[in-house]
């Protein structure tokens, strides 16, 4: 089945560091990439909608220029998180999608903690 | 009101029982539903789709109700595995396929 690769899968770092976590499609073309945030005993909230080669689609209440999206290639979509502070310190998913559109195939997550 | 609700349990099931529970959405133009399972600190996995004829996959059978708006998932012969919680997700096809997820309904089954 299709396989969405997320790196790194864990990362610990200071305040005011950024931190950069890439999401691959490894075995088809993601047109569409979708990157979410989860806090414990929460549910997944969508962050931000990534269509490769233009600009990122942010949710309502998501600072897009703290949370850098970049999709430069139809296997490659990033996040840079900007200045990380505790407060974003969560569990990130990416998720991408072929020109098919459905299901979502998830990349198996990101874990943030800033210190 | 939340777009997709869930009870949030724990639903506590025997080994061996059957367990069922449902998931409602606002959205009357949804059209596509899913239900995936998501083990602790770890990413969603998609268990199945659910379809307008109501589907069934092994032990799981999926229903959907458009006039009520709900979907269900029923787990049958539940096993020690199938602890998990279970997340309804509706894709808003006109959304640009965004996906809303619910607050997820956890499941333990206990020997």
């Amino acid at each position: 089945g299709a396989v969405v690769s997320q790196h790194p899968s864990w990362v610990i770092c200071k305040s005011g560091t950024s931190v950069k976590i890439e999401c691959r499609s490894l075995d088809f073309q993601a047109t569409t990439m979708f990157w979410y945030r989860q806090f414990p005993k929460q549910s997944l909230m969508l962050m931000a909608t990534s269509n490769e080669g233009s600009k990122a689609t942010y949710e309502q209440g998501v600072e897009k220029d703290k949370f850098l999206i970049n999709h430069a290639s139809l296997t490659l979509s990033t996040l840079t998180v900007t200045s990380a502070h505790p407060e974003d310190s969560s569990f990130y998913i990416c998720s991408a999608v072929d020109i098919n559109n459905q299901p979502q195939h998830f990349g198996d997550g990101t874990r943030l903690s800033i210190l | 009101r939340k777009e997709v609700e869930q009870d949030p349990g724990p639903f506590n099931v025997p080994e061996g029982a059957t367990v069922a529970f449902n998931c409602t959405y606002s959205n009357s133009a949804s059209q596509s539903f899913f239900w995936y399972r998501q083990d602790c600190r770890k990413e969603p996995k998609l268990l199945m789709s659910v379809y307008s004829s109501g589907n069934e996959d092994g032990r799981f059978t999926a229903q959907l109700n458009r006039a009520s708006q709900y979907i269900s998932l029923l787990i049958r012969d539940s096993k020690l595995s199938d602890s998990a919680t279970y997340l309804c997700v509706v894709n808003e096809q006109a959304a640009g396929n965004k996906l809303t997820f619910g607050g997820g309904t956890r499941v333990l089954v206990k020997p």
